[in-house]
């Protein structure tokens, strides 16, 4: 069974509208970690957010915030006033301490914002 | 010196061939990732170093052998790759393994095998 499942391959936004990208995990490992991140054409992975399992809050960086509902096990990723410089790959990932240094990550979601 | 560089950033290389990706990182951290990216599949971990030591092997084909003689400089040999090789390779850094460590990529080595 695949640990992050991204469905969303393709998603379009108007510039200054906010976007939300969808993210699923399947664990049973009550301790993990879920992360996001940007991948432009340039090809260098960007880190945006991180998300514990025991955060009790959402977790928020800038103009990026987590959607983090444990129990539908999933992390959205909320993007506000969205910019041009925004369109790029997301890709949702997960951590586990069961599986020692191991990182799961998604098949990406195609972000292109429209002026 | 921007945080994790990578070399060569394009390769392209015959199946007879033996060749060398580089990656160092800038950023004091002791643990080093590599992964393979493939167009329409999830970036696939491939080897794990924690403190100059390999903590995971994802059974990635022994034509592919990792290096890390230090913390900051991380090295993926290559020799007899197979078409179905050519990937982005990404390389990555974290404070440390396990537990929250976001990683940090650096551009990674887009390598074509003919």
């Amino acid at each position: 069974a695949q640990k992050i499942t991204q469905t969303q391959p393709g998603m379009f936004v108007q510039e200054k509208e906010a976007v939300t990208l969808d993210c699923t995990y399947d664990t049973s490992d009550p301790s993990y970690g879920l992360f996001w991140y940007k991948q432009p054409s340039s090809g260098e992975m960007i880190f945006l957010i991180y998300q514990g399992s025991y955060d009790q809050q959402n977790a928020t960086e800038g103009r990026y915030s987590l959607n983090f509902q444990k129990a539908r096990k999933s992390a959205n990723l909320v993007i506000s006033a969205s910019q041009l410089g925004d369109s790029a790959m997301y890709f949702c990932a997960m951590s586990e301490s069961n599986t020692g240094n191991q990182f799961y990550f998604g098949t990406g979601t195609s972000l292109t914002v429209i002026p | 010196e921007t945080g994790v560089t990578q070399t060569p950033r394009h390769l392209v290389m015959g199946m007879t061939n033996k060749k060398s990706l580089k990656c160092e990182q800038h950023l004091g951290h002791n643990a080093m990732y590599w992964y393979k990216q493939s167009a329409k599949k999830p970036l696939e971990l491939m080897f794990v170093y924690n403190f100059k030591e390999q903590t995971e092997n994802n059974s990635v084909p022994s034509r592919f052998s990792p290096e890390c003689p230090n913390s900051s400089h991380l090295f993926l040999h290559l020799h007899t790759l197979q078409p179905e090789d050519s990937a982005l390779y990404l390389c990555a850094s974290s404070p440390r393994a396990g537990g929250r460590r976001e990683q940090y990529f650096g551009p990674g080595t887009r390598l074509t095998v003919t």
